[in-house]
């Protein structure tokens, strides 16, 4: 069973550009969760997704920041006109269940970094 | 809002040394989770307790609930340096299902 899939593991944007993050989760998984870690820093929650739905985007500036989790692929989040301070590293984490006694499974991130 | 703090930030042991990081959340949690973070790689679920007062062991980790489940803590007896990482506190806000992590006790084991 393979693991939380995310692509690009890592991405370089320049100022003012678009950054697209694709978060595959678990097989039979259909929660998916957003966190932003800057480093040497704690995880932030950003969003928490089902299929077709946002469930809970408290943790999402409310400009430039949209995620997505389509009936089919993955979950995209997606950052546009980045700035130097978008650069951090992005974790999905996926779930069997909305139920929080779940664990999470964590996907390799991706380190994003705004020049 | 609520909040989930972990002391010490930083811990810098000798190999063979114990180990303990607490956390502490200023609302009642229904449950806590424990995450080790590897330097560069990502959050891997440790364990999960739910009970008040439950202690669970995991050969040298030892994670305890809090009566009042509010805070719990994770203790490393004798540790390696395979213990190195950030280890994370978790829990549920209340009413949502969104978790907030702590802010996590970075461990360096000296050998």
């Amino acid at each position: 069973n393979a693991g939380v899939m995310q692509n690009p593991r890592h991405l370089v944007r320049r100022r003012g550009q678009e950054a697209r993050l694709r978060c595959s989760p678990m097989k039979g998984h259909s929660h998916v969760y957003w966190y932003r870690q800057l480093p040497e820093e704690g995880l932030k929650f950003m969003v928490y997704l089902q299929k077709e739905n946002i469930i809970d985007e408290s943790g999402m500036p409310k400009e430039r920041f949209s995620a997505e989790f389509p009936k089919e692929g993955p979950s995209i989040l997606r950052i546009q006109q980045v700035v130097r301070g978008d650069s951090a590293a992005y974790f999905c984490a996926s779930s069997p269940a909305r139920d929080p006694s779940y664990e999470q499974y964590f996907g390799p991130g991706t380190r994003l970094t705004v020049t | 809002g609520q909040q989930v703090m972990q002391i010490p930030q930083y811990q810098h042991v000798q190999e063979g040394e114990d180990f303990t990081t607490y956390c502490n959340s200023s609302t009642t949690l229904s449950n806590i989770q424990w995450y080790k973070q590897r330097p560069g790689g990502h959050p891997v679920f440790l364990i999960q307790l739910v009970k008040s007062g439950e202690v669970k062991k995991q050969k040298r980790l030892t994670f305890q609930f809090g009566e009042a489940k509010k805070n719990s803590s994770l203790h490393i007896t004798a540790t390696q340096t395979t213990d190195v990482g950030t280890y994370f506190c978790a829990g549920p806000t209340s009413g949502t299902y969104k978790y907030i992590f702590g802010t996590g006790t970075r461990l360096k084991v000296l050998a």
